[in-house]
């Protein structure tokens, strides 16, 4: 079956600190891997793609993820967090015409 | 370019009722997709429009429809609305060829009493 696993559902961290948030997925075939953020009452905005190639790669806003086949994971990184990147982190695997979902880890930084 | 619009924003409904929500992709998409967000079940694919035909579509009743006008303005409808439908509704465009990202648009909250 095909799934997301974010086991972090809230994560506290200070402005300044470095942050790594964990996905874990299920997928038949070779994925297409995507990190979203969502800010409260928005909708989702990409941060982030894996397609192909380079298994490290960058996004917007400083953020990074690492493509682990080996491990099933597709962890996003920061290494300075911002108070403004307080938000909830999706992450999804699929293709065009479907997503599937995390349950979202939510981001509070602490000045 | 501008990006994905829903409309309406938020909308309140009563039980029983139903209700028709609307999304424009952005310019030279012709995949829409929908998803049903809510703080029980997270975020939940509920169909994708292609050139106007279904293309694949999620666990959800027949009470939730959809479908793709020739501009690749999608709706969605949902009948006999039940408590449970309360939700944040987005909507997500893309080429509709493989590996390309989805852009979602804001959403539109709604409210069943």
């Amino acid at each position: 079956a095909q799934s997301v696993t974010q086991p972090d559902i809230h994560i506290t961290v200070s402005e300044g600190a470095s942050l790594e948030l964990r996905c874990n997925y299920s997928y038949g075939a070779t994925p297409y891997l995507f990190w979203y953020v969502q800010s409260p009452g928005q909708g989702l905005q990409l941060l982030l793609k894996y397609f192909s190639g380079d298994t490290l790669v960058q996004g917007i806003k400083g953020f990074e993820a690492e493509f682990k086949r080996s491990q099933s994971s597709f962890n996003l990184r920061k290494p300075s967090v911002h108070w403004s990147d307080a938000a909830e982190y999706f992450c999804a695997v699929g293709n065009t015409d479907k997503l599937i979902f995390g349950t979202g880890t939510r981001l509070q930084v602490f000045p | 370019k501008a990006g994905v619009t829903q409309t309406p924003r938020y909308l309140i409904k009563t039980r029983g009722q139903q209700v028709t929500l609307s999304c424009s992709p952005i310019s030279g998409h012709r995949s829409v997709s929908w998803y049903q967000q809510t703080p029980g079940q997270g975020l939940q694919f509920l169909f994708e429009y292609f050139s106007e035909t279904q293309r694949n579509k999620g666990n959800f009743p027949g009470r939730f429809s959809g479908r793709q006008f020739s501009n690749s303005r999608s709706e969605m409808n949902v009948s006999t609305l039940e408590l449970g439908d309360s939700a944040l509704y987005l909507c997500a465009s893309s080429g509709g060829q493989g590996g390309e990202t989805q852009y979602f648009g804001p959403g539109t909250r709604l409210l069943v009493l």
